[in-house]
């Protein structure tokens, strides 16, 4: 069965960096974009980045763009999202997604998030 | 980039009523392409329908979408307490940033 394992997430201060990580199982990796989607505490959920399945084309919401890279590493099943100049507004649970079909971005699988809390 | 809109923010009912939940786009979605999701706390979204009206699999069919160009809606035909949850909408058209509504919660 498909499954999105996140991690990486922790407390880290404004200005500093943090990569997380989602493994991917249960389906064809090399095939999927994969989307990184966040959610600030208590609030709704937030479109951040995407990768095209060859790596070919990413594209960010304005409010990461400069600042956050999606990478993959396809013989690990991995996807990855490297933060920096990290800002207290960057707090939330951040999810990997899987798309239902490559080409069409809803997502039928996520992840169970990891917490990022940007504080002093 | 498409805002979207959801209304009520939020909605209270008992078990077996029927809940209608709106969601509004500041233009018109390409194709109808709109899904709906469900959240319940400490958990991920839930797809529940995409293409504005086709139900996930496994989505019970009490779980109903319908609607196009701005304005789409989720009904849920007779709630049942496993359905009092966060509701959002989200678009996903051609072109990026894809968004989500605000949410619609339903209590109990």
């Amino acid at each position: 069965q498909v499954q999105l394992v996140e991690s990486g997430g922790g407390v880290v201060q404004p200005g500093r960096s943090l990569r997380l990580s989602c493994v991917a199982s249960g389906f064809t990796f090399s095939r999927f974009p994969l989307h990184w989607v966040r959610q600030a505490p208590g609030k709704g959920l937030e479109w951040v980045a995407v990768m095209s399945f060859d790596g070919s084309d990413k594209y960010y919401a304005d409010s990461v763009k400069g600042r956050f890279t999606i990478s993959r590493d396809t013989s690990k099943n991995t996807l990855y999202l490297e933060m920096n100049s990290l800002r207290t507004e960057d707090t939330a649970v951040y999810y990997c997604a899987k798309p239902f079909v490559p080409s069409v971005p809803f997502y039928d699988y996520w992840g169970q998030g990891t917490l990022v809390t940007v504080s002093s | 980039e498409i805002v979207l809109t959801q209304s009520p923010g939020t909605l209270s009912l008992s078990p077996g009523e029927r809940a209608s939940l709106s969601c509004r786009a500041s233009q018109a979605v390409t194709s109808t392409y709109l899904a709906w999701y469900q959240q319940k706390p400490g958990q991920a979204p839930r797809l529940l329908i995409y293409g504005a009206s086709i139900r996930a699999t496994g989505i019970p069919d009490r779980f109903s979408g319908s609607g196009s160009g701005t304005d789409f809606t989720l009904t849920i035909s007779r709630l049942e307490p496993e359905d009092f949850a966060v509701y959002y909408c989200q678009q996903y058209g051609t072109s990026p940033p894809w968004t989500f509504g605000p949410g619609t919660r339903v209590d109990i």
